[in-house]
């Protein structure tokens, strides 16, 4: 389809470890936006890139958490040594722009379990 | 990032209209408001937005008070389809950039 594409859309690791989480964003979309999710709360904003630069990434925990997107499309969100608290669902979206009045289209994330 | 109240929780009949409101009082002249919504084991849609006027499109209407500090989304006729987790956002119109989430707004549907 031509919607936000996020793999893998589990993932289940151990305590230290590195983890990688990808999004594809919509074709022509400059703006993709980074938010995690834990149970019974609203989606945590962590990072958003115009192209290929991050242009707010306040929300980012602490410096295990890393995000790329190289060419401008595909991004990569990086976990080093994970913890348990990590343990969430991560979202994806991407917009045309980052107008106040575009819309943003999410990806059905990628679940992240970290024992 | 200005903050918006909204319940908890609302409960509705199928087939009927239901009423999410949304208080937002320290609402500045540029910030526009966003409503989405999230189904179960989904991400966030879209709904509708506005500034001043109210909005209508097919999933729902936004009313806007005269004063901006409160607005309320319509859904005209509940389906169980509609049963999510539905969220107000204030988002500034110069600046733009990221989507503030709160704890929205559970609605379910009862058939």
């Amino acid at each position: 389809g031509a919607g936000v594409s996020q793999t893998p859309s589990n993932k289940v690791t151990e305590k230290g470890k590195y983890v990688e989480l990808r999004c594809d964003p919509i074709s022509g979309h400059t703006a993709l936006y980074w938010y995690r999710q834990s149970l019974g709360q609203g989606p945590e904003f962590l990072i958003y890139f115009q192209g290929t630069g991050a242009a707010d990434d306040s929300g980012l925990p602490n410096d295990r958490f890393f995000a790329v997107r190289p060419e401008g499309s595909v991004s990569t969100l990086k976990i080093q040594r994970t913890e348990r608290g990590d343990s969430a669902v991560y979202l994806c979206a991407s917009s045309r722009g980052v107008s106040g009045t575009g819309e943003l289209f999410f990806g059905e994330g990628s679940r992240l379990t970290v024992l | 990032d200005a903050k918006t109240t909204q319940p908890n929780s609302m409960e509705s009949n199928e087939e009927e209209p239901v009423h999410l409101p949304c208080n937002h009082s320290t609402i500045s002249g540029t910030d526009y408001i966003h409503w989405y919504r999230q189904l179960p084991s989904q991400g966030p849609e879209y709904v509708i937005h506005g500034l001043t006027s109210n909005v209508n499109n097919r999933m729902a209407s936004l009313a806007i008070a005269e004063d901006r500090k409160s607005s309320t989304l319509i859904l005209h006729r509940a389906t169980l389809r509609d049963a999510a987790v539905y969220y107000c956002i204030l988002r500034d119109g110069n600046q733009g950039g990221k989507l503030i989430f709160g704890q929205g707004t559970e609605l379910s549907v009862k058939p």
